[in-house]
Parts: C-alpha cells; structure tokens; sequence
C-alpha cells in the first residue's frame, strides 16, 4: 500500500540555521508534491507545489526538491526564525480522477531564539 | 474574509447522535474536498466534489457518513450514529480544477463524540 514518511516526528533547530524536512514515499508514483504548514488548531496551509519533471522549486526562503529517482522530496527553510515553529505536512498526488492529497504525518519544527 | 469557512469550528456530541458540518468554499473554486485528522496524523482524505458532483469517495469513508453539494456552492457533511471513534478535525479544502493546484483549507470543524 502507498506509504508515506516524514523524516522525524520533531525537529528543532537554533535560529537562523536552515532547517531540512525530509519526504520519503514508497509503493507511489505521484505527479506532484505538495508542502504545507499547520499551526495547532488551524488548516493546512500551502507552501510549495513541485511536479515531477521539476528537480527543485524556490519561494523566498523555501526551497524544495523532487527526486523520484530516490522517491524523495526535501523541504528546507533558510535563515529559520521562531515564526517558522508549526507541523510541515508533505502531500504527494496523483494523476487524474480527484486532486486528492495523501499526506504524511508531518514534522514539528521548533525554531529556538 | 474570502477564504474557505467552516461551521460549527467545535461541536460535542453524545454517541448515537448526528451531526452535520458545513462548508463554504471561495467562491470560484469548483472543487470541493474534506478531510478528517486525528491527533498527530496528517489529514485523511474522505470524499471530493467538482461542482455539485460527488466524484471519489475513500473507502475508508463509513456507511454512516454522507455528504453532498446541492448547487455546487457550500457542502454538508453528516455522521449518522456517531461512534467515540469518530472524534476528529474535519477538515473542508477547495481548489480549481487547474492541473494539479493548491488546495486552500478551512479552520475545521472540531468534533467530540462522548
């Protein structure tokens, strides 16, 4: 069955350091991957969306990568800052029928001052 | 606000009751998804609409729950015979039916079954 894995439970890093999240999926074959953040008590919110005939794509101080090869996508945050603290959630999809996600269980990430 | 809303955003319920949820997607977005997440998951794809259409439901998705579109507006989502196991964040997104697009989520709607 289609499995995905987000690197850790919990990471936390010092602030201003740059922060890797890591995806890994297996028995999947997705068109696309999305990232997302979630604060407690709130919905998803998206980040960054790269297809699978893209290796990297870039937002600001995102950054994220797409290896299908490996069935991995690394997510990384740039000069972390303690807003950044909040669940990163990796959704790889699917072609055709629904644009439903499958999400991982997601990494908290803790930006310390 | 323009963005995805849900109501009620919490709701206690005894078991054996029903419940229903409700959902108003930005306005232009045809596609219409819900999700349910539990306590340290990731959101769990229930069902999807594309217009007032119900076009994939999970299989994980019980006989007791029942959701609909009626003019490809709002939707309803509705638990029949709530079960303690059906605590959860319901969770309603939208989206265009552009290739692969983001989805825009609500704040939820917070279930409690006792």
């Amino acid at each position: 069955s289609q499995k995905i894995e987000q690197n850790s439970e919990a990471l936390n890093i010092q602030e201003g350091k740059t922060a890797t999240l890591t995806c890994n999926y297996t028995n999947y074959s997705p068109a696309y991957l999305q990232w997302y953040r979630q604060d407690p008590g709130r919905g998803p919110v998206f980040l960054l969306l790269i297809r699978e005939n893209e290796k990297e794509k870039r937002k600001e101080r995102l950054k994220v990568t797409f290896d299908t090869t490996l069935k991995q996508s690394l997510f990384h945050i740039t000069a972390s800052q303690p807003a950044d603290s909040a669940t990163y959630l990796c959704a790889p999809g699917t072609r055709g029928g629904a644009n439903n996600l499958f999400f991982g269980t997601g990494t908290r990430l803790t930006v310390i001052p | 606000d323009t963005g995805v809303s849900q109501n009620p955003r919490h709701k206690i319920t005894k078991r054996g009751q029903n419940v229903t949820f409700r959902c108003d997607p930005i306005s232009e977005h045809n596609r219409l998804y819900w999700y349910r997440q539990t306590l340290g998951q990731g959101p769990e794809f229930l069902t999807y609409f594309q217009n007032e259409a119900q076009l994939e439901k999970s299989r994980l998705l019980s006989d007791r729950f029942s959701a609909e579109r009626p003019k490809g507006s709002f939707s309803t989502l509705e638990i029949q015979r709530t079960e303690q196991g059906d605590s959860a964040m319901y969770l309603c997104a939208s989206s265009l039916t552009v290739l692969r697009d983001e989805q825009y989520f609500g704040p939820g709607t917070r279930l409690t079954v006792t």
